[in-house]
Parts: structure tokens; C-alpha cells; sequence
């Protein structure tokens, strides 16, 4: 079973459009993670969610919002898509606030054209 | 800010043999974690090792190992007997220990490895 599942793996779109990424974990963790990977494959947080609460906000524009159902989902939501949202993005899972190891998705490459 | 630094953008070598990859830190915390990830063509994000900084030993898992320089904030993994499966992108991280509030991982630009037969 895969620990920290995320859909869909590649996402090909149009400039303006708003398209949402899905993320679940079956790990039992509280803290969950989105990164995003840029052209040159540097990772960057982009936000935590702890218990369906926002813990990090990573100075990310409010065209993303990221939603957390429950604490083994956490979606990724992104309005008027642009030029520069193309990149690879990953969610990761923590155990808990405290939990040093962090298990990531496979990402999901989305192109903006 | 805590910065992580990879020096190496590209390495490569020859299968069974060793490699070095570089990984220097900056922090003025005195507790933190420090990591190997290795990214390979699936573009599965997978833990190779971790460090805690308190703990002076290295940490070694089968054929990895890192040489951890706290006070030089130096972190490297050497991989012994490469094998082809070990090419991949290599990106070393580092995450601030704290009693709440989580803590993001920062990562450095990453090394990309590859394995000659």
C-alpha cells in the first residue's frame, strides 16, 4: 500500500485556469506537508498542516489554498494558474509536529501552458 | 535563515566503487536533523539516512554512510560499492529541533549522481 498517495501525477493546463491536487496519507500521521520543486529541482515548503490546522504558510501567493478535510488528506487548490506554477509538486507526511522523518509522494508535475 | 549548501551539482561514478557527496550547513541552532534524500528518475522522494546532531556517531545504513563535522557544519554521505540503481539526484536537508510548531524541511540544490557501468 502506498504511504502518501497523491493525484494526479501529471497535470497539463491552460494559463488561468484554477486545478486542485489530492494528497492522502494511510500512515496514521497528524502533520502534513506540500513542496514544491522548480525547473532547476530545488525543493521548497510551501505549507503545513498539523490536525486539519495551517501551521506553516511559506509566503505563497493566495492563489494557493491548500484544504485539509481531515488530518489524511491535505489538497492543494490553485486559482488562475500561470506561467510559473509549473513545477513538480510533492506532499509529504510527519508523524507528528515533533517528527523528524518526513514521507513524501511520488509528486505531481503540473505544466502550465 | 538556515541554509543548506551542495557544492557538487554533478558527480559521477564507477560501479563498486566509493563516492563522496558534499553537503555544508548553516544554523546557529545547536539541535537539529540533518538528511539524505535521493530522487531517482521516478521522481519518488526517498530517505536514505539521518543524522541527529547531538549524537557524535555517524549513522551508516548498508552501504551508506555519513562523515557528520558539527563544528565545521559539514554533513557528506559516502556510498560504498556504487551500484547503477543508486544514480539518482541526491539532495541533503536539514530540519531545526523545536518543542512545537512543526518544522520544514530545507533542502540543498541537490547532486546528481550517476553510476557508470
Amino acid at each position: 500500500d502506498t504511504a502518501v498517495s497523491q493525484t494526479p501525477k501529471y497535470l497539463v493546463t491552460q494559463m488561468g485556469n484554477d486545478k486542485s491536487i489530492k494528497c492522502e496519507q494511510n500512515l496514521g500521521h497528524d502533520t502534513m506537508y506540500w513542496y514544491k520543486q522548480d525547473s532547476k529541482k530545488f525543493l521548497k515548503i510551501m505549507f503545513s498542516y498539523n490536525n486539519k490546522e495551517l501551521i506553516i504558510n511559506e509566503t505563497v501567493p493566495n492563489r494557493f489554498s491548500p484544504k485539509s478535510p481531515d488530518k489524511a488528506h491535505l489538497n492543494l487548490h490553485i486559482n488562475s494558474l500561470e506561467l510559473g506554477d509549473s513545477a513538480v509538486y510533492f506532499c509529504a507526511s510527519s508523524q507528528n509536529l515533533q517528527g523528524n522523518i518526513q514521507y513524501f509522494g511520488a509528486g505531481t508535475r503540473l505544466s502550465v501552458l | 535563515a538556515q541554509t543548506v549548501t551542495q557544492s557538487q551539482p554533478e558527480m559521477s561514478v564507477q560501479e563498486a566503487e566509493t563516492v563522496t557527496l558534499s553537503c555544508t550547513y548553516d544554523t546557529s541552532e545547536s539541535d537539529y536533523y540533518l538528511f539524505w534524500y535521493k530522487q531517482p528518475p521516478s521522481r519518488q522522494m526517498i530517505l536514505v539516512i539521518r543524522q541527529e546532531a547531538y549524537k557524535q556517531q555517524n549513522a551508516t545504513e548498508n552501504r551508506f554512510s555519513v562523515n557528520f563535522q558539527k563544528a565545521a557544519k559539514s554533513f557528506s554521505l559516502k556510498i560504498s560499492d556504487s551500484q547503477l540503481g543508486d544514480a539518482a539526484m541526491y539532495f541533503c536537508a536539514y530540519r531545526r529541533v523545536t518543542q512545537g510548531g512543526s518544522e520544514k524541511l530545507v533542502f540543498g540544490k541537490g547532486t546528481k549522481l550517476t553510476v557508470n557501468p
